[in-house]
């Protein structure tokens, strides 16, 4: 299988501090990970690609300042909310990219943060 | 820019009752991605389209997928309450591996 973890699963801050999120694929490298937001009973949202060994890509209104990604490993990317404020309080939830056949790819998805900023 | 819209929003049906769920996709895309969400937990993956015509079966669930209309369908046959969840699609990308999601079905099955 593909199997992608997300640590910590819940997380509860104060207004103004940061918080980093882990995403690992346990079973296979990826070069590429995703990062996404889901506020409740929304849709997901992609917020920014993470390249190993690069900078992140963002998606259009996604503040690059305030969420930090960090793809250091074949297997981990990191997303760090600074300076976090209520608003920030969602679900995030990462995927890896993984090479499913020789021309194809697909995501495999993390099991989620519930990030509550208080 | 590639949007994807399901409808409807909303389904509450009854058990043992037949339903489509439709996901409509704007550009032209050959992947196509059906997923499972339950309340607070993350995505399951339910089928993948990878062609045109394409049509997978897993359970009381069928899903198909039509490129040139841009259709994707996800059939519910004799629904269970088990079935009630959140369901997905998400369009991938041309010339990216980005996935794009549709707005989502809240399906509730009466019993």
């Amino acid at each position: 299988g593909a199997v992608v973890s997300q640590h910590p699963s819940r997380v509860i801050c104060k207004s103004g501090t940061s918080v980093k999120i882990e995403c690992r694929s346990l079973d296979f490298q990826a070069t590429t990970m995703f990062w996404y937001r889901q506020f409740p009973k929304q849709s997901l949202m992609l917020m920014a690609t993470s390249n190993e060994g690069s900078k992140a890509t963002y998606e259009q209104g996604v503040e690059k300042d305030k969420f930090l990604i960090n793809h250091a490993s074949l297997t981990l990317s990191t997303l760090t909310v600074t300076s976090a404020h209520p608003e920030d309080s969602s679900f995030y939830i990462c995927s890896a990219l993984r090479l499913t056949s020789p021309s194809y790819n697909e995501q495999f998805f993390g099991p989620g943060t519930r990030l509550t900023v208080l | 820019e590639l949007k994807v819209e399901q409808n409807p929003l909303f389904l509450s049906m009854q058990e043992g009752k037949n339903y489509t769920i439709y996901c409509n996709y704007s550009t032209t895309s050959d992947r196509l991605y059906w997923y499972r969400q339950d309340p607070g937990k993350s995505l399951e993956s339910l089928f993948v389209l990878l062609s045109n015509g394409a049509v997978k079966q897993e359970g009381r669930l069928m899903a198909s997928l039509d490129t040139k209309a841009r259709l994707s369908t996800l059939h519910i046959t004799a629904a269970v309450h088990d079935l009630s969840a959140t369901y997905f699609c998400a369009v991938g990308g041309s010339g990216t591996y980005k996935y794009i999601f549709g707005t989502g079905t809240r399906l509730k099955v009466l019993a």
